[in-house]
């Protein structure tokens, strides 16, 4: 079974500032996806960013950026510049090829302050 | 276009009635997921949908039934459900099942009295 840890399950941050979340996962795989999904107070599920484990470029999206370290197997997210629409339950995920099972981690909740 | 569509947003019934979700997406995906999210914790997978076919059902329990009846929407059949089935019911799609991005929809909040 595939799975992912989260630590650290409360941060706040100051607007404007930088904030990291990590993830770490455990598999034996060698092709699979990694994601990071946002879900604010309004309940719905965001894609924030992808990562294919075979890309060594980590991907970015806006204020958004990873940090993918495949023999570590981690897999961090760096909001830059946060804003209060930021605040959310941000969930790592992982899925291996040739599964349609997202395994999730237990999720960071971030907190932007004004 | 991302959209996943979910109907309705806030559902209350009581152990004895006969409810349905709705999920529709309009983003030509072959697979559609429902989840079961509690309050401060991940989604739970309960079925998945591939190409309309039913691939993936999480023992979930059979008062929840769910049907594709065609590749753009999916329903979940709720019938003679306990409180402890209050909760977030989310619906995702993907293009195809595997190694894919899913999309979530808003979700259905759920209270069963």
């Amino acid at each position: 079974a595939q799975t992912v840890t989260q630590s650290q399950p409360e941060m706040s941050v100051q607007e404007a500032e930088t904030v990291t979340l990590s993830c770490t996962y455990d598999t034996s795989e060698s092709n699979y996806y990694l994601f990071w999904y946002k879900q604010p107070p309004s309940r719905q599920m965001i894609l924030v960013i992808r990562q294919e484990a075979y890309k060594q470029q980590n991907a970015t999206e806006n204020r958004f950026s990873v940090n993918f370290q495949k023999a570590a197997k981690s897999f961090s997210l760096k909001i830059s510049d946060s804003q209060l629409g930021d605040t959310a339950m941000y969930f790592c995920a992982f899925v291996p090829y040739g599964n349609n099972r997202l395994a999730f981690g237990k999720g960071n909740q971030v907190v932007v302050i004004p | 276009d991302t959209e996943v569509t979910q109907t309705p947003k806030h559902l209350v019934m009581g152990m004895t009635n006969k409810k349905s979700l709705k999920c529709e997406q309009h983003m030509g995906h072959r697979a559609m997921y429902w989840y079961k999210q509690k309050a401060k914790k991940p989604p739970e997978l309960m079925f998945v949908y591939s190409y309309e076919k039913l691939s993936i059902n999480e023992s979930v329990p059979s008062r929840f039934s769910p049907e594709c009846p065609n590749s753009s929407l999916l329903n979940l059949h709720l019938h003679a459900l306990q409180p402890e089935d209050s909760a977030l019911y989310l619906c995702a799609s993907s293009q195809e099942s595997q190694l894919e991005t899913q999309y979530f929809g808003p979700g259905t909040r759920l209270l069963v009295l």
